[in-house]
């Protein structure tokens, strides 16, 4: 079983919806992190939390929020998304922010936007 | 920047071959960290190793072996005696720290498809 619970693992949303995915882990990591996966491509990080705080984002659309409200908890808002951000959502949690040590990923989201 | 290239898009094999998966990097840090992740069509990444770049030693776990040889900036993985089970997308990854904090930049994938 996967040590990074994310929910929901589907989810379908109109262009004009207001939703969030939600990300979970108990393993006292301090960084956690979102990726997207497009299909037949690899993960593409989106945002880096560390101690809670917000320390990377890739250059993502303002339409994708994240949230950390606690060191175990990440949360990505979604509003107004178009079409094209269909995909594999993947929240992924290491022990430090600056260990190279494994990441460690959930079964991700998979979102369809009509 | 840092590159991965997995330049097998997918690979079938029968059950019980060997294969290698191949992985070519580029960075320009003397520290970094090469990794390899199974994506099977669950979904989930899973690791599988871990390298850093000062530790060239080969390791084998099991029917997993990795090849790492900085000579030629270079990570392969090879299975031995494929199981159906082995059929994923694998990928290979290298991390360094971008503005202090780690970044894994993924390779492209390789779809291996072990046949009964």
């Amino acid at each position: 079983d996967t040590e990074v619970t994310q929910t929901p693992k589907h989810l379908v949303m109109g262009m004009t919806n207001k939703k969030s995915l939600k990300c979970e882990q108990h393993m006292g990591h301090r960084a956690m992190y979102w990726y997207k996966q497009k299909a037949k491509k690899p993960p593409e990080l989106m945002f880096v939390y560390s101690y809670e705080k917000l320390s990377i984002n890739e250059s993502v659309p303002s339409r994708f929020s994240p949230e950390c409200p606690n060191s175990s908890l990440l949360n990505l808002h979604l509003h107004a998304l178009q079409p094209e951000d269909s995909a594999l959502y993947l929240c992924a949690s290491s022990q430090e922010p600056q260990n190279t040590g494994e990441l460690f990923f959930g079964e991700g989201s998979r979102l369809t936007v009509l | 920047a840092q590159k991965v290239t997995q330049a097998q898009t997918e690979i079938s094999v029968v059950e019980k071959e060997d294969v290698t998966l191949d992985c070519v990097y580029e960075t320009r840090d003397t520290t970094y960290y090469l990794f390899w992740y199974k994506q099977p069509p669950s979904g989930e990444l899973v690791f599988l190793i871990r390298r850093n770049s000062f530790d060239e030693q080969n390791e084998i776990s099991g029917r997993y072996s990795w090849n790492f040889q900085k000579s030629t900036s270079s990570f392969n993985f090879t299975i031995t005696a494929s199981q159906v089970v082995d059929s994923a997308v694998y990928f290979c990854a290298l991390s360094d720290f971008s503005g202090g904090y780690q970044k894994v930049t993924f390779g492209t994938g390789t779809k291996l498809q072990v046949i009964p």
